[in-house]
């Protein structure tokens, strides 16, 4: 079984204080995800990675940043936290590439929910 | 740019019946993948069933059937034999084939489905 796991289900923090939070998998999956989902906007891709070091902005980068210094491990740094990122945070993988069927099927974490107050 | 529509914001069916969720999306790619996901209230979202685009065939999976209608860019799904644990937030998804281990899920804003007993 693919297992996804994050760090904190539930967390709270300052305005102001760096966040750290942390995903990991199991599966040597190339590629890491992370997104914020928030009622009625749905899941927006904050940024990924498809390689160790590698990494690439998605949609809402603005106020984040992350690092992958290991395949399995891939963390999103609130450099100062604020009110307006009080979100639920989910992690993902997949394989990279194109080819054997199902590769492509993407494994989500549980998420955490963070509060910044 | 690719957008991932879902008309339905909360959807509602009885024990046993069929419910179909809506999802259309907008692309000028030609190659390109459809995914539903199930996201059950406090638990990990995972995968219902996929869609390529080249297969003129509908994709189905026990009780769940997409009708994937590729001019009309629509891809609903319908559970058949509702059950209590339907219950969820359920995602559409789209995904194009194209760039090696760079292709991202652009996902819709989800349909809250209740299932009542």
């Amino acid at each position: 079984d693919v297992k996804v796991t994050q760090s904190s289900r539930y967390l709270v923090k300052r305005t102001g204080e760096k966040v750290f939070l942390e995903c990991v998998q199991d599966m040597d999956h190339e590629n890491m995800f992370w997104y914020r989902q928030d009622p009625g906007l749905g899941l927006r891709l904050i940024y990924f990675s498809y390689d160790v070091k590698m990494k690439e902005k998605g949609d809402i980068p603005e106020g984040y940043s992350v690092s992958r210094e290991k395949k399995e491990r891939f963390s999103l740094i609130l450099e100062s936290a604020s009110t307006n990122q009080t979100s639920m945070y989910l992690c993902a993988s997949r394989f990279g590439g194109w080819g054997r069927e199902g590769r492509y099927e993407q494994y989500f974490g549980p998420g955490t929910r963070l509060t910044v107050t | 740019a690719q957008t991932v529509t879902q008309s339905q914001p909360e959807m509602s069916v009885q024990e046993a019946e069929t419910v179909t969720l809506s999802c259309t999306y907008d692309t000028s790619e030609n190659n390109y993948y459809l995914f539903w996901y199930k996201q059950p209230p406090s638990r990990q979202m995972i995968l219902v069933i996929r869609q390529e685009a080249y297969k003129q065939q509908n994709a189905t999976e026990n009780r769940f059937s997409v009708n994937f209608q590729k001019a009309a860019k629509s891809f609903s799904l319908k559970i058949s034999d509702s059950q209590l644990g339907d219950t969820a937030m359920y995602f559409c998804a789209f995904m194009k084939q194209g760039s090696y281990n760079t292709d991202k899920l652009i996902f819709g804003t989800g349909t809250r489905l209740q299932v009542f007993p």
